[in-house]
């Protein structure tokens, strides 16, 4: 899989700043994608959805931007509190294949700076 | 109180040995999955069910297996067979598709270390 090997790309904050984590996707089929939060030790969590017949969608201090046209998905923390470091996965589906599992990213590491 | 529960959350096996890992879900679930994950790295695929009575292999199902006699239980059995089995085991379920929606929920994981 595209995960082996491979160590997770870190993104350094400074508290009350706001964090810009990019993910890039490759089915162009794909209308449904998802962010979640993993804490250390823990299974990930649900953050925010977003369809394909949108292309932005806000949560509380979340925002996730959707790009079509480059297949390319955005999850914006606004004023990063410590508490938000955790790794961060996007992940896409085709819902059309009915309950297919998600096609998670490589995820990326958030780090906050007190 | 309605979720995922996995046990236990840590487990110590013999190399050579077979494990299972439990996952129950009590929120009427159709799907469930298993995903393995190393330390820094994201999460592979092993094994998923969309129906009771029946399963498909993942990314990485090779030395693993599973069953779903029940909706709400989709145990991993980790055999002799997995040639690294130490790391981090994730299962989650889905509804059928709601609305063009696939969310999956997460359980907690079960850390498994060979010895």
């Amino acid at each position: 899989g595209e995960n082996v090997g491979l160590h997770l790309p870190t993104l350094s904050v400074q508290e009350g700043d706001n964090s810009i984590i990019n993910c890039a996707y490759s089915n162009s089929a794909s209308d449904y994608f998802i962010w979640y939060k993993q804490e250390s030790g823990k299974g990930p969590q649900f953050i925010i959805d977003i369809r394909s017949n949108m292309d932005k969608r806000q949560g509380q201090r979340v925002t996730v931007l959707l790009n079509k046209t480059v297949k390319h998905l955005s999850l914006q923390i606004a004023a990063t509190q410590p508490g938000d470091s955790a790794v961060y996965f996007c992940a896409e589906n085709e819902t059309s294949s009915g309950n297919t599992p998600l096609v998670f990213g490589k995820g990326t590491r958030l780090s906050v700076i007190a | 109180d309605g979720g995922i529960t996995q046990s236990p959350k840590y487990l110590f096996r013999k190399e050579g040995q077979n494990v299972t890992l439990s996952c129950e879900q009590n929120l009427n679930h159709d799907a469930m999955y298993w995903y393995r994950q190393d330390p820094g790295q994201g999460l592979r695929l092993i094994y998923y069910s969309q129906i009771v009575n029946d399963f498909q292999k993942g990314d990485i199902a090779e030395g693993y297996s599973v069953s779903r006699e029940k909706k709400e239980s989709f145990p991993l059995t980790v055999t002799s067979a997995q040639k690294n089995p130490t790391a981090f085991y994730l299962c989650a379920s889905s509804p059928q598709g709601l609305a063009g929606r696939n969310e999956q929920f997460f359980g907690p994981g079960t850390r498994l270390t060979v010895l």
